[in-house]
């Protein structure tokens, strides 16, 4: 496609519930990543994907959180046991190639979680 | 945790007036680049500038980079409404995949 697109744009669940978000990275874009952002802060690393591996998944918070990229284009961000403090906008980015310098990533318009 | 420094936090400015922004950092970077971001979207990339550039314009922007004071700043020249916005500094140092931001500054442009 044209540009990162994420599903849902807004995703409201109770606590304790079981989520997925979904990124769809530009098309040959080779390395995927999921940030995540709350109110009045800028984004914070949470993992990154080179091809179907996760090559550093260092920001997750905690074991709750597990993100899954099987075929190497689209990835899957998956919260178990959802919490009231996992509320923030996730942020999915991807760039052609995350080797040297001059390497853009692009965001998309991000899912924005709720959770109640 | 966030180690880049936006600044100010806030800024109002009229429209065609300009509107310059400071950012901070503590490592070594590869590149710092600055993005924008409209209330509740996604970011937008805006430009790209290499540790060993100083200067670099694209449109009304104009970024520096001065490395010895780990320090960045964006200047948007004759300012709209429409670039009313947070903007965000952010740079990748060793990994040179790991984007590490800024809070942000929130630049409102009044008609």
């Amino acid at each position: 496609g044209a540009g990162v697109s994420q599903t849902p744009s807004n995703k409201v669940t109770e606590k304790g519930k079981y989520v997925e978000l979904r990124c769809d990275p530009i098309s040959g874009h080779t390395a995927l990543y999921w940030y995540r952002q709350s109110l009045g802060q800028g984004p914070e690393f949470l993992i990154y994907f080179q091809g179907t591996g996760a090559a550093d998944d260092s920001g997750l918070p905690n074991d709750r959180f597990f993100a899954v990229r099987p075929e190497g284009s689209v990835s899957t961000l998956k919260i178990q046991r959802t919490e009231r403090g996992d509320s923030a906008m996730y942020l999915c980015a991807s760039s052609l190639t995350p080797a040297g310098v001059g390497d853009t990533q692009y965001f998309g318009p991000g899912t924005r979680l709720t959770v109640l | 945790s966030q180690q880049g420094e936006e600044d100010p936090q806030a800024l109002s400015i009229q429209e065609g007036e300009n509107a310059t922004m400071n950012c901070s950092y503590k490592t070594s970077i590869n590149n710092l680049q600055w993005y924008r971001q409209n209330s509740g979207r996604g970011l937008v990339h805006l430009i790209l500038i290499r540790s060993n550039e100083r200067e670099k314009h694209s449109g009304r922007l104009r970024v520096t980079l001065d490395t010895s004071k780990k320090s960045s700043s964006l200047l948007i020249t004759a300012s709209r409404a429409a670039d009313t916005a947070s903007y965000f500094c952010s740079y990748s140092g060793g990994s040179n995949y790991k984007l590490t931001f800024g809070k942000g500054t929130l630049l409102t442009v009044n008609p």
